[in-house]
């Protein structure tokens, strides 16, 4: 079955304590990115990757690292965790950043950092 | 770069009948996509329609249909038949179709929808 896969689903942590949310798609798509969504504000995207070993910037990329080694997996790095940061976690993936391909979304990861 | 604004934060529907929510969006691209997407209480992001700028005809998926209007800039969704099913968060999105940043989707605030039986 094509998917796109997050682990964990959920999350409570203390803040400055690092933590990885993994995102793994077996559909061999190039483009992948992350994306947060809180109240009021919808989703907005925290940083891209157009393939391996290319990764960027998105709108709120402030407190997160990522890494694309494998061009299956994108996973979510936060160093030093902060309540801000407690939020829910989206990673998407999508065949080519070109023309027109539907994007596919993991389950969604709940972080909370108290 | 882009905005998208859903101005209406909740609307609730009686099962059957017809609902319209709103998407209002700016940009200076000429050519994009636009989407709503549905987020059900198990928070899964599901596609529901898409729309390309460049097409005049507005999209239809079943009882799904928008409402482009590409100079005013609003792309809004009606729902017909409204279905307990339906009951989610709506979300319009648009996504440019070249140049940098392509790939990324622009999401509004939501709209939660109510389907009551």
């Amino acid at each position: 079955e094509a998917q796109v896969t997050q682990n964990p689903r959920y999350l409570i942590t203390v803040t400055g304590k690092k933590l990885t949310v993994t995102c793994s798609q077996n559909m061999n798509h190039e483009y992948m990115s992350w994306y947060r969504q809180d109240p009021g504000l919808g989703l907005r995207q925290i940083y891209y990757s157009m393939n391996v070993e290319v990764t960027d910037k998105g709108d709120v990329p402030e407190g997160y690292k990522v890494s694309r080694k494998e061009k299956r997996n994108f996973p979510l790095i936060l160093e030093s965790p902060s309540p801000n940061q407690t939020s829910l976690y989206f990673c998407a993936s999508t065949l080519l950043a070109g023309a027109y391909n539907e994007q596919f979304f993991g389950p969604g990861t709940r972080l909370t950092v108290l | 770069a882009q905005t998208v604004t859903q101005s209406q934060p909740e609307m609730s529907v009686q099962e059957a009948e017809t609902v319209t929510l709103s998407c209002t969006y700016d940009t200076s691209e000429s050519n994009y996509y636009l989407f709503w997407y549905k987020q059900p209480p198990s928070r899964q992001m599901i596609l529901v329609i898409r729309q390309e700028a460049y097409k005049q005809q507005n999209a239809t998926e079943n009882r799904f249909s928008v409402n482009f209007q590409k100079a005013a800039k609003s792309f809004s969704l009606k729902i017909s038949d409204s279905q307990l099913g339906d009951t989610a968060m709506y979300f319009c999105a648009f996504m440019k179709a070249g140049g940098t940043s392509y790939g990324k989707l622009t999401f509004g605030q939501g709209t939660i929808l109510t389907v009551h039986p």
